[in-house]
């Protein structure tokens, strides 16, 4: 059972452009969400992250918004950079609204963006 | 610098050989973990422990086992058990508080030859 899922396998975009990242989830108890940016042969590394008592978190060219009624959350990232591309991962928690716990993963979203 | 180290980076074993991967942090991260990557399976969770001298077993935990002797240390051992393990595995840590989640290693890519 796929708790996070990340449905585009991969987004194609053009430098200077918008790209966004889509993640659903079916666990009405996660309460933390999290973006990691993964380059090949590489770990994954934190991008931003959200609360669930917030709709949006707004970090430079990143924004997280989480519409919980729908199950869903978005990655924009404006304006778009060749050095973005790279695979992102949407993780999910429960954990009280803190990042203590483990997280479930989706399956990753492979993001080129063409200079 | 803190961080976590994985080693090696590659590994190639033979069919029925035990593994162990090494994963060390100087964060003093409380929690560990263990994932795997699979393409178009995103990460999944093999074992994570929340303390020394305790873990519990993840989504996939089946022909791996681990130990938590030390905060500092949290290897994984591949047995002949697990059918399909050629993979990317990856280690990380959490404090347990803060927005930043884990802290990933740079991963060890098993090979099965």
């Amino acid at each position: 059972d796929q708790q996070v899922k990340q449905n585009s396998p991969s987004l194609s975009v053009q430098e200077g452009r918008i790209s966004i990242l889509n993640c659903d989830y079916t666990n009405s108890m996660f309460d933390y969400f999290l973006w990691y940016k993964k380059y090949p042969a590489e770990g994954p590394t934190f991008l931003i992250s959200i609360s669930s008592i917030k709709d949006k978190n707004e970090d430079g060219r990143f924004t997280v918004f989480l519409n919980k009624s729908a199950k869903h959350l978005s990655l924009h990232i404006v304006p778009s950079q060749p050095g973005d591309s790279a695979v992102y991962f949407c993780a999910a928690s429960n954990a009280g609204g803190t990042s203590y716990g483990k997280l479930t993963f989706g399956q990753g979203t492979i993001l080129t963006v063409h200079p | 610098d803190g961080g976590i180290t994985q080693s090696p980076k590659y590994l190639f074993r033979k069919e029925g050989q035990n593994v162990t991967l090494s994963c060390e942090q100087n964060l003093n991260h409380d929690a560990m973990y263990w994932y795997r990557q699979d393409p178009g399976q995103g990460l999944r969770l093999i074992y994570y422990s929340q303390i020394v001298n305790d873990f519990q077993k993840g989504d996939i935990a089946e022909g791996y086992s681990v130990s938590r002797e030390k905060k500092e240390s949290f290897p994984l051992t591949v047995t002949s058990a697990q059918k399909n393990p050629t993979a990317f595995y990856l280690c990380a840590s959490s404090e347990g508080t803060g927005p930043y989640g884990y802290t990933f290693g740079s991963g060890t890519r098993l090979t099965v030859v």
